[in-house]
């Protein structure tokens, strides 16, 4: 398995709430990617970065920021969270912008 | 936007059958293919992939056949076991530039289930 964390891997929140969510990696890959899945939706890309401090917005980037200030971590924020962000979230990495991505296990965010 | 869909949503096979798993993809542009099995409460997990430039690819106990013609590209799981039992995606990438770099930017399909009975 690729060196991938997330966490939490399950959270419950409220709506209005700020949200963090990590994703750490040992693999030293430049590329980190964090992603939404949600049934009829597939996956769907929310934000990436391409280097420490590089970052640019995805598909569905609306609603969440995301940081990046070392290699390894990759952090994804809700500010404001609401109930169409619940989701399961994944992270994943990728050596270059042209090798296979690969992904941690997810985390289950509810936001009631 | 393009997409990438599937044409059977459930796959069932029993336990040494093969398994074909069938995508097919709209953008031209898209010039690298990749494979993902995904189990419940997993992640997607790395299967194979394929570039534009073949038509066949083999791994352990599966091919990934592409199509550039009709825009399709197959999954082959040969001996099919219970433990194969996932959604499968495919996912296509075109490149995409940004901030000065570029980068594969991939556009998942819906997946489809495979069931494998023993």
């Amino acid at each position: 398995d690729a060196g991938i964390t997330q966490s939490p891997r399950h959270k419950v929140t409220e709506t209005g709430t700020p949200v963090t969510l990590r994703c750490h990696q040992t693999e030293n890959h430049r590329y980190m990617y964090w992603y939404r899945q949600d049934p009829g939706h597939g996956l769907r890309l929310i934000h990436y970065s391409y280097g420490v401090k590089d970052t640019d917005k995805g598909e569905v980037s609306d609603g969440y920021s995301v940081s990046r200030s070392k290699t390894e971590d990759f952090l994804l924020t809700l500010e404001s969270a609401t109930s169409s962000q619940t989701s399961v979230y994944f992270c994943a990495i990728s050596e270059s912008g042209r090798q296979p991505q690969h992904f941690g296990d997810g985390t289950r965010l509810s936001i009631l | 936007g393009e997409s990438v869909g599937l044409h059977l949503p459930t796959l069932s096979v029993q336990e040494g059958d093969n398994s074909i798993i069938n995508c097919a993809y709209s953008n031209s542009a898209s010039d690298y293919f990749i494979w993902y099995k995904q189990e419940s409460g997993k992640g997607p997990q790395f299967i194979i992939d394929i570039r534009s430039n073949m038509d066949k690819r083999q791994g352990q106990r599966v091919t990934v056949l592409l199509n550039k013609t009709v825009k399709h590209l197959s999954l082959q799981i040969a001996a099919t076991q219970p433990g194969d039992s996932a959604v499968y995606f495919c996912a296509e990438s075109t490149l995409a530039n940004a901030g000065g770099t570029s980068y594969g930017k991939l556009t998942f399909g819906q997946g489809t289930i495979l069931t494998v009975h023993p």
